[in-house]
């Protein structure tokens, strides 16, 4: 069945760096297009980032352009998000989701999230 | 971006009953629009996208209608574990958003 698992969270001070991972398994990793979701009790489920099958298309929310970096390695069936200058508002739960659809995407798939805290 | 407005925040409903969930869109979104169910300390589960299609293993008592800037999902009669919040997302325009929930509660 298929699998995301997310690691990589944890406690960091405003204006440092976070690299988040996601392991998948159970489907053709290469063929699908994936994101990053994040969710706080405050501000809801936000949706700020997702990447193309082969990595040719990126695209992310205003909130977090020019600090956060999707990628993927389809031989390790693996997805990343670089998250630098990290802010007290990047507090949440982050998800690996894969996606569906053309022109504009659902989620299928889950992980069960990795929480990431910004504070000094 | 679209913004997404659901109601009732909360829906106080028992076992059996018809539960009625209301997305309103800031702007025509077509039937580009999913309902996703979130149970406390889970992940959300697609239950409805296309605005009426219903995913895959998602029991006929959950419907989707509604076009442009109003939907809606119905759970028809109301099982123990369909308790839990409900979440609605447009993939319409980038950024996808999503509605703010509704709690089915008992």
């Amino acid at each position: 069945q298929v699998r995301l698992v997310e690691s990589g969270g944890g406690l960091v001070k405003p204006g440092g760096s976070l690299r988040l991972s996601c392991a998948a398994s159970g489907f053709t990793f290469s063929d699908s297009f994936m994101s990053w979701i994040r969710q706080t009790p405050g501000k809801g489920l936000e949706w700020f980032s997702y990447i193309s099958s082969r990595s040719r298309y990126t695209n992310y929310a205003d909130s977090v352009k020019g600090r956060f970096t999707i990628s993927r390695d389809n031989a390790n069936n693996s997805l990343y998000l670089q998250m630098n200058s990290l802010r007290v508002e990047d507090t949440a739960v982050y998800y690996c989701v894969r996606v569906f659809g053309s022109s504009g995407y659902y989620i299928d798939y889950w992980g069960h999230g990795t929480l990431v805290t910004v504070s000094s | 971006e679209i913004v997404l407005t659901q109601s009732p925040a909360t829906l106080s409903l028992s076992p059996g009953e018809r539960a009625t969930l209301s997305c309103r869109a800031s702007q025509s979104v077509s039937s580009d629009l999913a309902w996703y169910q979130q149970k406390p300390g889970q992940a959300p589960r697609l239950l409805i996208y296309d605005a009426s299609k219903r995913a895959t293993g998602i029991p006929p008592r959950f419907s989707g209608s509604g076009s442009g800037t109003a939907f809606t999902l119905t759970i028809s009669s109301l099982e123990p574990e369909d308790f839990a919040v409900y979440f609605c997302q447009q993939r319409d325009s980038w950024p996808h958003t999503f509605g703010g929930g509704t709690n089915v509660e008992i």
